[in-house]
């Protein structure tokens, strides 16, 4: 069974420039997450999705941050403008229920860099 | 508020030797408990996870943590460390039925020869 997926492993990126992640979860799995992964730090909630639907996205960003899960599969998380603390670790996960009875699996992630 | 402490930064360990990783817990509620590893360049993974039944939980790879309420703690252990346990482990809590995980800071644990 292949895992969740993340495009690109790697991003450098100047400060202003815009910037997007891809995740395609496990199939199956209607619950979608992103996690900021800051240097030294555990993961941090940004959005959830079930299905198609965003319904925790509190501690994203939204002056410069979105995201989409378009017919509740793949996601995108994009940022526009990126700043220089934007540079993190940028994880996906998924899960086929929303409680914690529920493992969430988690994608490679993607690296960010803003320069 | 629920939230995880985790005791150590780093942790080294010689092959063959015990591992202890500690971490402390606070919430309000009866929380659930995991950790998680995150291996360079790879997914977090879940190691094992304590949800209210038994408080001794085995997990994968020869890991095993055990749920004390009253010193609100979830150490990690194994009783002989190998060199592929080298990598960055996470406790993590969620309250409840919730879904929302809350990470410690980490603890990297080093396997030396």
């Amino acid at each position: 069974e292949a895992g969740v997926v993340q495009s690109p492993r790697y991003k450098i990126i100047e400060k202003k420039q815009p910037v997007a992640f891809w995740c395609n979860p496990i199939s199956g799995h209607n619950t979608l997450y992103w996690y900021l992964q800051n240097l030294g730090q555990g993961p941090e909630l940004l959005i959830r999705y079930e299905n198609e639907e965003a319904v925790d996205d509190s501690q994203l960003p939204k002056d410069r941050f979105s995201a989409e899960r378009l017919k509740g599969v793949d996601s995108t998380l994009k940022i526009q403008p990126a700043e220089l603390g934007d540079s993190a670790v940028y994880l996906c996960a998924s899960s086929l229920g929303v409680t914690d009875s529920y493992e969430q699996y988690f994608g490679p992630g993607t690296r960010l860099t803003v320069t | 508020a629920q939230s995880v402490t985790q005791l150590d930064s780093h942790v080294s360990v010689s092959e063959g030797t015990p591992v202890l990783l500690r971490c402390n817990y606070s919430s309000s509620y009866s929380p659930s408990l995991f950790w998680y590893v995150q291996h360079p360049n790879k997914g977090l993974q879940l190691l094992l996870k304590y949800t209210s039944a038994a408080t001794l939980v085995k997990g994968i790879n020869g890991f095993e943590a055990e749920f004390k309420k009253s010193e609100t703690s979830f150490h990690l252990t194994k009783p002989s460390a190998h060199m592929s346990d080298a990598a960055e482990y996470f406790c993590v809590v969620s309250e409840g039925s919730g879904y929302a995980l809350n990470f410690g800071k980490g603890t990297s644990l080093l396997v030396t020869p």
